[in-house]
């Protein structure tokens, strides 16, 4: 079955850039009609949808973290990534990777829910 | 924005109990609902979609209702694997959001 796996530095300082890959094994991340998300969750707190893409390359970004998500997807590597500017202190969390299914709605509209998840990736924020 | 909100926010349960948590939100979301079960140190996993679509491999005792605005997740009988953080989501627009959690504890 599908299995993802983060991978990225495990420290940034102040004001770089996070960056994180998910590498999908046991399936092709251009098969079937997934969208691929990264969620993140600080230590001792909730869950936070960080944004998706689909393979076209077509995304969705969190209002509160647009202005500093990039969202990319590399077909031939089986491989979709994340890019988060200007970090503080307060981007520290476990980054999670996790492929949407979809579920169809009334009138031709689909929604889609994460149904496959990564193990997860800590990544720490400080100078 | 949907807000999602959980109650109770902590539940001291024992094995053997049957449990209700609830998930309401700020606005009409159909059916558009999920529930994950999450352990310390664990990535989160998916239990109920659709609001009461319970996913494969998941055991029967897990079951989830609602339409709209208010939704619940019930385990039947607990075993002790299930003392765990529960989440719910929203994919009814893909803002997506989630409930605060629900830690479910021994008593």
């Amino acid at each position: 079955q599908v299995q993802l796996q983060e991978s990225g530095p495990g420290l940034v300082k102040p004001s770089q850039t996070l960056s994180l890959t998910c590498t999908v094994s046991g399936g092709s991340i251009s098969s079937g009609s997934y969208y691929w998300s990264w969620i993140r969750q600080p230590a001792g707190k909730g869950l936070e949808w960080i944004g998706r893409i689909y393979t076209s390359g077509s995304t969705n970004y969190n209002p509160s973290l647009k202005s500093r998500v990039t969202i990319s997807v590399d077909t031939s590597k089986n491989q979709f990534s994340l890019k988060l500017s200007s970090v503080t202190a307060a981007d520290t969390a476990v980054y999670y990777c996790a492929r949407e299914r979809r579920v169809a709605g009334n009138y031709r509209t689909y929604y889609y829910y994460m149904d496959v998840w990564g193990k997860g990736t800590t990544v720490t924020v400080s100078s | 924005d949907i807000q999602m909100t959980q109650s109770p926010s902590t539940l001291s349960a024992s094995v053997g109990d049957r449990v209700t948590i609830t998930c309401r939100a700020s606005q009409s979301i159909s059916s558009w609902l999920a529930w994950y079960q999450q352990k310390p140190g664990k990535a989160p996993k998916l239990l109920i979609y659709k609001a009461s679509s319970l996913e494969s491999g998941v055991p029967s005792r897990f079951s989830g209702s609602g339409f709209g605005t208010e939704f619940t997740l019930t385990i039947s009988s607990l075993q002790p694997d299930d003392f765990a953080t529960y989440y719910c989501q929203q994919y009814n627009s893909f803002q997506y959001s989630f409930g605060q959690g629900t830690k479910l504890e021994i008593k």
